[in-house]
């Protein structure tokens, strides 16, 4: 079975400071990878996902992240965060043959010093 | 387009009790997953359906159960409430179109609070 771990569990960051958070998994197969969003009060959104090809990827809001093959990591990352960055951010996971099951990480809490 | 909807919005119930949250997917969606979140962690699945057929199931006991309806909307229930049911009940819509790179669309969740 599939597992992901998150290892900051929560990021205080000024505003216009680079932001990375770390993701990894562990799974030997094909996965797809995903990093989802919850604001405050809002329900989880998707910020980008890897299925195949450029290992880069880029989301919404100025997100990317990079799936290194070799480390088993999707890192999440963004040059400049701003105040409404301030969000729990989950890194997930979707083997293959896992009946589209969603494996998460247990979450990272960003606040954004204004 | 309406987003996936789910009711109710908050719940209490009492130990032993049973309860029943529903979930509309996104219009097209023809499958729905069920996710558990309980405070301070990441959601855990639950079940998967696809057609009225249950695809996947989590590491959940029996007293956790699930169903689909023609209209791909779908229910989960729980039966003799434990304490440690009160999490954030989340449903997931997924447009299903045979292949693995779909998407999942979460809802805003039941959060369900077990005294």
């Amino acid at each position: 079975a599939q597992s992901v771990s998150q290892h900051n569990h929560h990021v205080i960051l000024s505003e216009a400071a680079s932001l990375e958070l770390g993701c990894n998994y562990s799974y030997g197969g094909t996965v797809n990878l995903f990093w989802y969003v919850q604001y405050p009060g809002q329900h989880l959104q998707l910020l980008l996902k890897y299925f195949s090809g450029d290992p880069l990827v880029k989301g919404i809001k100025g997100f990317e992240a990079e799936f290194i093959k070799s480390k088993f990591s999707f890192n999440l990352r963004k040059p400049s965060v701003q105040w409404s960055d301030t969000a729990e951010y989950f890194c997930a996971v979707n083997a293959i043959g896992s009946a589209r099951q969603l494996t998460f990480g247990s979450g990272t809490q960003l606040t954004v010093l204004p | 387009d309406a987003g996936v909807t789910q009711s109710p919005t908050h719940l209490i119930k009492t130990r032993g009790q049973h309860v029943t949250l529903r979930c509309s997917p996104i219009s097209g969606h023809k499958s729905v997953s069920w996710y558990q979140q309980v405070l301070g962690q990441g959601p855990q699945f639950i079940f998967q359906y696809y057609e009225k057929e249950e695809r996947g199931r989590g590491n959940f006991p029996d007293r956790f159960s699930a169903r689909q309806f023609p209209n791909y909307s779908s229910e989960l229930n729980v039966n003799a409430l434990l304490l440690g049911d009160s999490a954030l009940y989340l449903c997931a819509s997924i447009p299903d179109r045979g292949i693995f790179t779909d998407t999942q669309y979460f809802g805003p969740g039941t959060r369900l609070t077990v005294l």
